[in-house]
């Protein structure tokens, strides 16, 4: 596709329930980021692929979130036993990782409500 | 601790009146400032990247500038179409490929 795809785009939950966020990268681009943006705030770094390598998980506030990256391309991004607290936009981008200088492009984000 | 911080949160701005949006970083070893559109309801939207102290950009009515400690986004004679929220994020050797983002600014540009 021509950019960042996100689905879905709305999601609203139960407290407690599961819920899987996908995220289609630009195509032949070799890195994907996911970031929380919560109301009012900046956006929050949670996990980075990049290639065949171990990803960077620094950024998931807890065990309860995990991400995993099929064939180097799609990501999912699940959160377990959703908490009031993990509302919030999930942003995916994407980028070509050309040494230093790469530009990471943004999906439209998936809003999460947790009721 | 903040690394990056943009000022004013908000800025309301009338048609034509020209003024700047500061983003003020702590991080070390930068790699990249950047700064980014947000529309309501959508992903950010990349401007531009500045790399090295004295670099500057221009892209219609914006123009990006970077010294050691801050950036400035100038925004000469705006437009009601120019209102979004404007984000910066810094790349530093320390944090690796992620991006560490600034709360944003607020724009509104009425007519």
């Amino acid at each position: 596709g021509a950019g960042v795809s996100q689905s879905p785009s709305n999601k609203v939950t139960e407290k407690g329930k599961d819920v899987e966020l996908r995220c289609d990268p630009i195509s032949g681009h070799t890195a994907l980021y996911w970031y929380r943006q919560s109301l009012g705030q900046g956006l929050e770094f949670l996990i980075y692929f990049q290639g065949n390598s171990a990803p960077d998980k620094s950024g998931l506030p807890s065990d309860r979130f995990s991400a995993e990256r099929t064939g180097g391309s799609v990501s999912t991004l699940t959160i377990q036993r959703t908490q009031q607290e993990d509302s919030a936009v999930y942003l995916c981008a994407s980028s070509l990782e050309q040494g230093v200088k790469n530009i990471q492009y943004f999906g439209a984000g998936t809003r999460l409500s947790v009721l | 601790e903040d690394q990056v911080t943009q000022s004013p949160e908000a800025l309301r701005l009338q048609e034509g009146e020209s003024s700047s949006l500061n983003c003020s970083y702590t991080v070390s070893g930068l790699r990249g400032l950047f700064w980014y559109r947000q529309d309501p309801g959508k992903g950010p939207e990349f401007l531009f990247t500045l790399y090295s102290a004295g670099e500057e950009k221009e892209k219609e009515r914006l123009k990006a500038t970077l010294t050691k400690k801050e950036s400035f986004l100038h925004i000469t004679a705006p437009k009601p179409e120019d209102s979004a929220t404007y984000l910066c994020a810094g790349r530093a050797m320390e944090y690796g490929n992620k991006l560490v983002f600034g709360a944003g600014t607020i724009l509104r540009v009425k007519s």
